[in-house]
Formats: structure tokens, sequence, C-alpha cells
């Protein structure tokens, strides 16, 4: 069974804060990441995608990749109110995406 | 580029009626996936097919379910009987699965809200 594991939060943060939103899967054979952003009542967006260890960058979002430790990571810089949504992690394996249970993230003004 | 379409956006129906949700994937795309979504149990894979081909069903429920797609371009998820228990929102996602497995992420469908009375 592939497991991908995040804290279900909820995960409060002032605004313009650094939030830190953390995964950790089984499968030491994953090669490829995703991370999805979910407001309520909508469906999951995609917003960043980790191929390699190390860090990615894109705009105020970094995801970071640490295949031997089997950890993915995702940090929200300068965070906003509109950056208050649920984030799944995401890894595939076949054809299939495993999602985590997400982690609801709060960014208090 | 048009998105996942998924239709209808909203359903309500009496418990023991058939309900049927719909779903175009993006154009290209070669792989579809059904899930559904509760606040108890998150987000549940039901079935994915890839190249129309069911790939994996052993999501879907019961036999109650039951999901097609007849080409590349259409699916559905039929419910029948429906039942209380079903009310969830039903995702449809697509991808594209290329020689570099798992490689392409899912892009969903903004989902039908299914309420059983």
């Amino acid at each position: 069974q592939k497991e991908v594991e995040q804290n279900s939060g909820p995960l409060s943060v002032p605004e313009g804060a650094i939030a830190s939103l953390n995964c950790t899967y089984s499968d030491r054979g994953s090669q490829s990441f995703f991370w999805y952003r979910q407001y309520s009542g909508k469906s999951p967006e995609l917003i960043m995608s980790i191929y390699s260890n190390g860090d990615k960058e894109d705009g105020r979002f970094t995801a970071q990749l640490n295949k031997a430790s089997q950890y993915v990571s995702l940090l929200i810089r300068d965070s906003q109110p509109s950056d208050s949504a649920t984030y799944l992690c995401a890894v595939p394996f076949d054809y299939n995406l495993f999602f985590g249970t997400g982690t609801r993230l709060t960014v208090i003004p | 580029d048009a998105g996942v379409i998924q239709s209808p956006r909203h359903e309500v129906t009496e418990m023991g009626q058939e309900v049927t949700l719909r779903c175009k994937p993006i154009s290209g795309h070669n792989s579809l996936f059904w899930y559904r979504q509760t606040m108890m149990r998150g987000l549940e894979l039901l079935i994915y097919f890839n190249n129309n081909v069911p790939i994996d069903d052993s999501g879907m429920p019961e036999d109650r379910f039951s999901a097609k797609m007849p080409n590349a371009s259409f699916s559905t998820l039929k419910i029948q009987p429906s039942e209380p228990r079903d009310s969830a929102v039903y995702f449809c996602a697509s991808s594209l699965i290329t020689g570099l497995l798992g490689n392409q992420p899912q892009h969903f469908g903004d989902g039908t809200r299914l309420s059983i009375l």
C-alpha cells in the first residue's frame, strides 16, 4: 500500500509569515511529487511539482524534496489571506496519484 | 485550453433514483480518474482508465457504481440505485501518462456536488 502522510492541521499563520507544510511518503521508488491547493467548495488545483532533490521555487512557493528521507515540503513565503486553503501532497505510482489527507492552512490578517 | 469538464455541477435526487455523472477530459490526455470527496473520508479514488480501458476499479464502493469510457473524450459514472450515503462531491481528473510512469500530474474538473435525499 502506497502511503502519503500529512499533518491535517489546522495550521494558522499570521499574514506575512512563512507557512511550512510537510509530507512523507512510503514508496522509495517515487520520482515525482505534486502539491495541490483546494479552496473550500472548489476542486484541487496543481500549484507545484518537483522531481529532483533540493528546492524548487515558483514565486512565493518553494517545494523541497529529500528522497533519502522520503520527505517533501511546501513553503509559502509572505503568506496572504488568499492562501487560506487545504494543501494536498500527491505522489504518483503507476498510473495513479496517491493523495495525503491534506493540511488546512489559515492565514490570519 | 479547455480543462476537464464535468456535468452536472449539482445534482439533487431522491434515494433509489439512477444518477449519471459525466466527464470530458482534456484533449490529448490518455488517462481519466473518478474521485469521491467527503469530509469524513477525504479524496478517494474510485476508478481510473488508461486509453479508455479500466485499469483499476478497486475503489468502486459496490455494485451500485459503474463507470464507462466509450471513447477518449467522454466518461460516465453511474449510481443505481442511489442511497443517501452516496452524497459527496465527485471529481473527474485527467492526465497524460507517457513512458515516464507517473511523471504527469492530474488536472481536475470542477466536480459534481451530489445530494441524495
